[in-house]
Formats: C-alpha cells, sequence, structure tokens
C-alpha cells in the first residue's frame, strides 16, 4: 500500500525559501505511470494543485508559483521535493505531497496528510 | 478564480439527494478531459471518490455517482446521511495552463 509523508521545517520567514520533502513507501519514483506532485490548501481555502514532476521526464509548475518553484525526485531516497523561494504570507497553507497518473484519466490517487508551513517573521 | 467553478455550499436533509455541480470550459472539461470527485473532511487529506467522471473507487458507497456533460459535471448523493458532511471538490487538467486544476470546493452540510 502506498503511503506518502511530507517532512520539513513548519515555520519559515517572509522572503526566504521553502523546502519540504516527500517519503514514498509502496511505489518507486522511477515508476513512469505516475507524477509526483504537490498540492496546497491555504488555512480555510480550497487546494492548489502547483507542482508535479516525473521520472524521465520534465516538472511542471502552475502559473500561481510565477516561476519560484522547483520539484525534483530522489530516486535514490525514494522520495521527491519541493521548494519555493520568495515566499510571502500567501504561500502559508497545507501542503499536501501527491501522486497522479500520468496519462488519462489524470487523477490523483494518494496523498500524504499534508504539512502546514506558515510564512512569518 | 479557479478554472473550475462550483457552489460554495450545499444542503439536505437526511434520506434526500443532493447534487454537486462543477462548471468548466473548453480548455478543460469541454476538450474532454475527465472529472473527478474528492471528499475531504475536517483534518484530513481529500479522498478520491469518483475517477473518470463516473467510476468508482473500492469501497465508495453506491449512494455517490457521478456525470459529465459538455463543459460540466456533477455528483449525486443519495440517502443523504450525518457523515457525508464534507467539502467536496471536483478536479481536471487544463490545456491552457498545461495542469491540473481543481474547483473551488463546495461544503455539503447534512442539516
Amino acid at each position: 500500500q502506498l503511503q506518502l509523508q511530507e517532512s520539513g521545517p513548519r515555520l519559515v520567514k517572509p522572503s526566504e525559501t521553502l523546502s519540504l520533502t516527500c517519503s514514498v513507501s509502496g511505489d518507486s519514483t522511477t515508476n513512469s505511470d505516475y507524477y509526483w506532485g504537490w498540492v496546497r490548501q491555504p488555512p480555510g481555502k480550497g487546494l492548489e494543485w502547483i507542482a508535479s514532476s516525473i521520472y524521465g521526464g520534465i516538472a511542471y509548475y502552475s502559473p500561481s508559483l510565477t516561476g519560484r518553484g522547483t520539484v525534483s525526485l530522489d530516486t535514490s531516497n525514494n522520495q521527491f521535493s519541493l521548494q519555493v523561494v520568495s515566499l510571502t504570507a500567501a504561500d502559508t497553507a497545507l501542503y499536501f505531497c501527491t501522486r497522479h497518473h500520468a496519462r488519462p484519466p489524470y487523477n490523483f490517487d494518494s496523498w500524504g496528510q499534508g504539512a502546514l508551513v506558515t510564512v512569518s517573521s | 478564480q479557479s478554472l473550475l467553478t462550483q457552489p460554495p455550499s450545499v444542503s439536505g436533509a437526511p434520506g434526500q439527494r443532493v447534487t454537486l455541480s462543477c462548471t468548466g470550459g473548453s480548455a478543460n472539461i469541454g476538450t474532454g478531459y475527465d472529472v473527478h470527485w474528492y471528499q475531504q473532511l475536517p483534518g484530513s487529506p481529500p479522498k478520491l471518490l469518483i475517477y473518470k467522471n463516473t467510476i468508482r473507487p473500492s469501497g465508495v458507497p453506491d449512494r455517490f455517482s457521478g456525470s459529465k456533460s459538455d463543459t460540466s459535471a456533477s455528483l449525486a448523493i443519495t440517502g443523504l446521511q450525518a457523515e457525508d458532511e464534507a467539502t467536496y471538490y471536483c478536479q481536471s487538467y487544463d490545456s491552457s495552463v498545461t495542469g491540473w486544476v481543481f474547483g473551488g470546493g463546495t461544503t455539503l452540510t447534512v442539516l
């Protein structure tokens, strides 16, 4: 059974960089049937897909990240990570790591429990 | 503003039937991309409820059903139960942003 677990600092200062890691068990990040991605949820608001990557392929990013994000796969440790630079309070959110299908139907089938990241000085 | 539009809230009495809508456009649902539905209970990650417009994953009660037509989709819940109180999100793929999109979510209240 697939399990995803987020880890990383939960309090980050404005203008600094968010770094989150997702540890994967039950599948391999080299599985190119799936994207490994991140979805965030600001407090009290809805879900927003922000970034995904796939083994042997390219990464995709939401326009809302405005070029500030990087998602990468660490296949040796079966993990993937998210970095977002130049943080503002608007980046405060619950960040979920996810797995989603690389071909139709393109749904998300697994989620981590989420990591609440607060951007504050 | 989301590329998929959902009403913010809907309510119904126990035992009733409710329908949640998801309206998209020509770059997502209207192009033929599938619609998926997720249920999120407070404090929990989303759970896949319906995928590929109409298919229920194993373990999802048949009280939940999905449909899709033109540029919109719907989630119907029959025999409403208190445990159905949650926020429901639709999701698809959008070619204009080359990425995956979620609706803003509909919060269901069981009266």
